[in-house]
């Protein structure tokens, strides 16, 4: 069973740094991309960014919020995918998913929420 | 960015009725979209792929349609189960936008 478990998640101040923490299992981790993704309170889905796998040199792409601020990293030997978040503010407050990514993030995880305020 | 619109952003409708979800990208995307089916406090799960291919386990009351920039998804025959907000997707290019949703009340 594929199964991605966001940790990491709580309450920060802001200026601070976070690094969430996406472990997975049922799958071959190496073989696929990871999508971070987050959701502010009442609000719609975001793109956060992600990473490819090895075999397309391990690339990132992120949104343009976030652009500067997050690293998106992976470590195929434990099957886990890291998002670190640096200088937060305050409009970073959301759930944060990792997602599976194939031909489209198919299997994604429970989220885990970020607040980010003094 | 690919800017996605959806429309409308909300919706009531009765049990068997069928309603249709529009999304619009602001620029050609091929067949890049996907459609996924989020309730209260939980991740949102994939129902359709490449605008039209159904996810394995979804019901097939669930279809998409479209390419280029227009785009629908469509429930034929509504369940109580499917009250939910539903967000489509384009995978044509990063970072992979969401329109703003449209909630589904039954």
């Amino acid at each position: 069973e594929v199964q991605l478990v966001e940790s990491g998640g709580g309450l920060i101040k802001p200026g601070r740094s976070l690094r969430l923490s996406c472990t997975t299992s049922g799958f071959t981790f190496g073989d696929y991309a990871i999508s971070w993704f987050r959701q502010a309170p009442g609000k719609g889905l975001e793109s956060v960014g992600f990473i490819r796998s090895k075999a397309y040199g391990e690339t990132t792409e992120y949104a343009a919020p976030v652009k500067g601020r997050f690293t998106i990293s992976r470590e195929d030997s434990k099957s886990i995918s890291y998002l670190q978040m640096d200088s937060l503010k305050s409009e970073d407050t959301a759930v944060y998913y990792c997602a599976r990514q194939g031909m489209v993030d198919d299997y994604w995880g429970q989220g885990t929420l970020v607040t980010v305020s003094s | 960015d690919i800017q996605m619109t959806q429309s409308p952003s909300s919706l009531s409708a009765f049990v068997g009725d069928r309603v249709t979800i529009a999304c619009r990208a602001s620029q050609s995307i091929s067949s890049y979209v996907n459609w996924y089916q989020q309730k209260p406090g939980k991740a949102p799960s994939l129902l359709i792929y490449a605008a039209s291919t159904l996810q394995s386990g979804v019901p097939s009351r669930f279809s998409g349609s479209g390419s280029g920039a227009d785009f629908t998804l469509t429930i034929s025959g509504l369940q109580p189960e499917d009250s939910a907000t539903y967000y489509c997707q384009q995978s044509f290019f990063p970072p992979h936008t969401f329109g703003q949703g449209t909630k589904v009340e039954i």
